[in-house]
């Protein structure tokens, strides 16, 4: 079955800093997602990634997907108090499935 | 428009009760899926839904959960005779036909005691 690993688990910035979280994936990457979960709420969806090599991005987010589809990364440009919260990835386990795996959560603190 | 509802946001019930879990997927959406976040663990699948039809219920426990989508009105995630290992955040996500994004609701947080 498919594995999601993400890393750092935990990570703490200054405001202002730049901050990537990776996720890596022991199978091939059927479409892969980006969520941000705040304690006791649901997922808010960021970004879902296809092709090997894309790269999309929003407001100060950007994630990549390797050209081996097999590894993701997040990346926040000049953070903010905002962006503090736990992020997710989550992955198709096979072409063209609906259920998603998903990797254990990154909390990420933002520091004034 | 609205998101994904989800209600109640908080349950409690005591050992050997039953639980409904209410989602109502977002307007023009025709996929609702369950995942459970059991403490500090990771969000597993539950099971995938469309109207009147189980897709995909490999996730299920095989005994006290069951999960229907009807013609008419919300998803629900019924649990039978609920047990302490049953307190989870259980979150339901939609998508539309033809989409693979999947947007979540806010959760129901169960508490067994």
């Amino acid at each position: 079955s498919q594995e999601l690993e993400q890393s750092p688990q935990s990570l703490i910035v200054q405001e202002g800093k730049n901050l990537t979280i990776n996720c890596t994936s022991s199978k091939t990457l059927y479409g892969l997602y980006w969520y941000k979960q705040k304690y006791g709420e649901g997922l808010i969806f960021l970004m879902m990634l296809q092709k090997g090599g894309e790269e999309k991005s929003h407001e100060k987010i950007t994630a990549k997907l390797d050209e081996k589809k097999q590894q993701s990364s997040l990346h926040i440009t000049a953070s903010q108090p905002s962006h503090a919260g736990i992020y997710l990835c989550g992955a198709a386990p096979l072409l063209g499935a609906q259920k998603l795996v998903f990797g254990q959560g990154t909390r990420l603190t933002i520091n004034p | 428009n609205a998101g994904v509802m989800q209600n109640p946001r908080h349950l409690v019930r005591r050992r050997g009760q039953e639980a409904r879990l209410r989602c109502s997927p977002m307007k023009g959406h025709s996929h609702v899926y369950w995942y459970r976040q059991l403490p500090e663990e990771g969000l597993k699948f539950m099971v995938y839904l469309q109207k009147e039809n189980i897709i995909d219920e490999s996730g299920m426990p095989k005994e006290r959960f069951s999960a229907e989508f009807p013609k008419e009105g919300p998803s629900i995630l019924r649990i039978q005779q609920v047990v302490r290992g049953d307190s989870a955040a259980y979150f339901c996500a939609s998508s539309r036909q033809g989409s693979y994004e999947q947007y979540f609701g806010p959760g129901t947080r169960l508490t067994v005691t």
